[in-house]
């Protein structure tokens, strides 16, 4: 099956710590985003890579960190500078960048602080 | 600017009934307009996407209407049934870079 698989599912941070989070997509699309979702507000997006070796900060990059050196992996890392890391983050990929291709979604992983 | 407003934050509707969601925005650049459906615990998935050339796009049940000069989109969701039961997000995007902006979500419950 093509899709997107986001793995853990459930993850606790201690204080400072980063912890790394997983995205894999096996659609071959160029472009992938990890969106960060809290209760009563919209996806926000937090980074976006186009193509491989290249990544953009979205709108709330800060406390945050990516790589995309696979077409088909790209993690996001929760560093310890990230104050308020409790949220539900979604991964998501898309053919290319144009903005008339769907965005198709992972599952998402929960991120919560112990 | 960058803002993508949706109303209301919660709707409850009878089975059958018709379920609307509207959502109005100001960046007049926008010209990519996706409405996503997401379950609790998953991921929103694409229901159906509208371009500001038209003014309507129905797919089944669903329909988007939309209104250019007033910068509004509406999700109409006909004959409402209780699997529809989920959260629903309006997002825009501009300018040929798929960076969409998403509401802040309906809560949909469709009551027997």
């Amino acid at each position: 099956d093509g899709g997107i698989t986001q793995s853990p599912k459930y993850l606790f941070r201690k204080e400072g710590q980063n912890v790394t989070l997983s995205c894999e997509q096996n659609l071959n699309h160029d472009a992938m985003y990890w969106y960060r979702q809290d209760p009563g507000q919209g996806l926000r997006l937090i980074y976006y890579s186009q193509i491989v070796n290249d990544f953009q900060k979205g709108d709330i990059a800060e406390g945050y960190s990516v790589s995309r050196e696979k077409k088909e992996s790209f993690p996001l890392t929760v560093t310890s500078a990230q104050k308020n890391p409790t949220a539900f983050y979604l991964c998501a990929s898309s053919i290319d960048s144009n903005s008339n291709q769907p965005q198709h979604f992972g599952d998402g992983t929960r991120l919560s602080i112990l | 600017q960058q803002q993508v407003k949706q109303s209301p934050q919660s709707l409850i509707v009878q089975k059958g009934g018709i379920s609307i969601i509207n959502c109005a925005y100001e960046n007049t650049a926008f010209d990519y307009f996706p409405w996503y459906q997401q379950f609790p615990g998953k991921g929103p998935a694409l229901l159906i996407a509208i371009r500001p050339d038209v003014s309507e796009k129905k797919e089944g049940r669903f329909t988007i209407s939309f209104n250019k000069s007033a910068k509004q989109f509406s999700l109409h969701i006909m004959d409402s049934q209780p699997g529809d039961s989920a959260t629903y997000f309006c997002a825009a995007s501009k300018g040929g870079y798929n960076k969409l902006i998403f509401g802040a979500g309906t809560r949909l419950a469709v009551h027997p």
